[in-house]
């Protein structure tokens, strides 16, 4: 594995902002995704960064630092409907390998 | 643009019972993957083929599981024989290749209960 860490649980308020650490192993690294998870559904794709810096689409935001082996992802203006397990995953080489996933709550 | 389809969408058998998966990639996806997903775990890769060609099936449990995808399109999984353990989600992705920033499409998954 690529001993992909992030945390298990987060919880929220509506509006609130919520930001998801991960960390994940240098060595032949090339890539960075986030997927949302509903439960019972299949992933969807959410971010993909490659260089050091911030990517920001919408209210979802994430960021990456190659030297340090960590990104996060940063969800701003929470919806009840952002609640979802949210996957980070690590490439190496061809292969992406996924953490276990945060489990967002959001509460009103 | 048609999505990865799955079937079936459930699926009960009984442990040493044999089971198999089918996927249809997304047309013109060369890259296809087999995801195992464990309750509370994220997707463990469990094969993946590049057009009919395998490129890792190192975390496959070759005793008991096979997969191939014929011409290069639609997949298939199987378990034989299953045991309590291989209860998980079964998701099949695919990309337009392996290239570096592409992302993966996934199906709905197959739920499977090992009894």
């Amino acid at each position: 594995g690529q001993n992909i860490d992030q945390p298990t649980e987060m919880t929220a308020t509506e509006g609130a902002i919520v930001q998801i650490n991960c960390t994940y192993q240098t060595s032949g690294f090339n890539g960075l995704f986030w997927y949302q998870q509903h439960a019972g559904e299949a992933p969807t794709f959410l971010s993909y960064n490659v260089l050091d810096g911030l990517e920001e689409k919408g209210r979802f935001s994430s960021f990456l630092s190659r030297s340090k082996g960590y990104s996060y992802l940063l969800l701003k203006e929470l919806q009840m409907k952002d609640s979802a397990s949210y996957l980070c995953a690590s490439r190496k080489d061809y292969k992406l390998s996924f953490g276990a996933g945060t489990t967002v709550t959001v509460r009103a | 643009e048609a999505g990865v389809a799955q079937s079936p969408r459930y699926k009960i058998i009984e442990k040493r019972q044999s089971v198999a998966f089918w996927c249809n990639p997304i047309s013109g996806h060369a890259t296809l993957y087999w995801y195992q997903q464990i309750l509370g775990q994220g997707p463990k890769l469990l094969i993946q083929f590049q057009n009919n060609g395998v490129v890792d099936d190192s975390q496959l449990p070759k005793d008991r599981f096979s997969a191939e995808r014929l011409k290069g399109v639609d997949s298939t999984l199987k378990i034989q024989p299953a045991k309590l353990e291989d209860s998980a989600v079964y998701l099949c992705a695919s990309s337009r290749s392996e290239g570096m920033g592409e992302k993966l499409f996934f199906g709905s998954g197959t739920q499977l209960s090992v009894l």
